[in-house]
């Protein structure tokens, strides 16, 4: 069983720098979507993508933030002149869609810390 | 960003209890979702609802769609020590998946 898959689980950087994180989603999955979580509370949706193109980022996405998808399968994100305040879970999920019955699966997600 | 609002946040209860949560919201949903998150991963998927009084189960879990739309529980009968985690509800409002989440319910079990 081949899930969401996230790389790499942990990341620790010092403030300003950037960082970039990989997702390779299901593999018949068609949409991708990345979340954000902080420590005591849900994930929080930040942008998706159908196929290569990203269709909906949610104001929490600075411009600091930016996704890719080139070719429609894996995606990265990446944070430039990364902050204190950026340090959380970023949880990567895909779906098939197939109308508004297709359920997320999630990956295991990215930690990153910003010390 | 907007949260659902769940409840209990948290309880502590003894292996062999039934369990009980639920979710509100103070908007429409068009399909529910019940997840359980484990330390260091991802949320993994429950039961799905997407119409409103469905009521589903997954063996042990119930979960049921409210007929307004508003709200959600999930039912953990003869609870066992693996069913530690976090719950998670989610709904969506529109055609495309992106979901809004709940504040979590911490469920504890001692044996």
């Amino acid at each position: 069983d081949t899930g969401v898959s996230q790389d790499p689980r942990h990341k620790i950087t010092k403030r300003g720098q950037n960082v970039t994180f990989r997702c390779d989603p299901i593999s018949e999955h068609n949409r991708l979507y990345w979340y954000r979580q902080t420590l005591g509370q849900g994930p929080e949706f930040l942008t998706y993508f159908q196929n290569e193109a990203q269709l909906e980022k949610s104001r929490l996405l600075s411009d600091r933030f930016s996704a890719e998808r080139p070719k429609g399968s894996f995606s990265t994100l990446e944070i430039q002149r990364t902050e204190q305040g950026d340090s959380a879970m970023y949880l990567c999920a895909s779906s098939l869609a197939l109308g508004p019955n297709s359920p997320l699966h999630f990956g295991n997600g990215t930690r990153l810390t910003v010390t | 960003g907007q949260q659902l609002n769940q409840s209990p946040q948290s309880m502590f209860i003894q292996e062999g209890e039934d369990v009980s949560m639920n979710c509100t919201s103070s908007s429409i949903f068009n399909t529910w979702l019940w997840y359980k998150q484990d330390p260091g991963e991802g949320p993994v998927l429950l039961i799905a609802l997407y119409k409103a009084g469905e009521l589903t189960s997954n063996g042990r879990l119930t979960a049921q769609f409210g007929i307004t739309r508003k709200d959600s529980f999930l039912n953990i009968s003869a609870s066992i020590p693996s069913d530690v985690g976090i719950y998670f509800c989610a709904g969506n409002t529109g055609t495309a998946s992106k979901l809004t989440f709940g504040t979590g319910t911490r469920l504890q079990v001692t044996l």
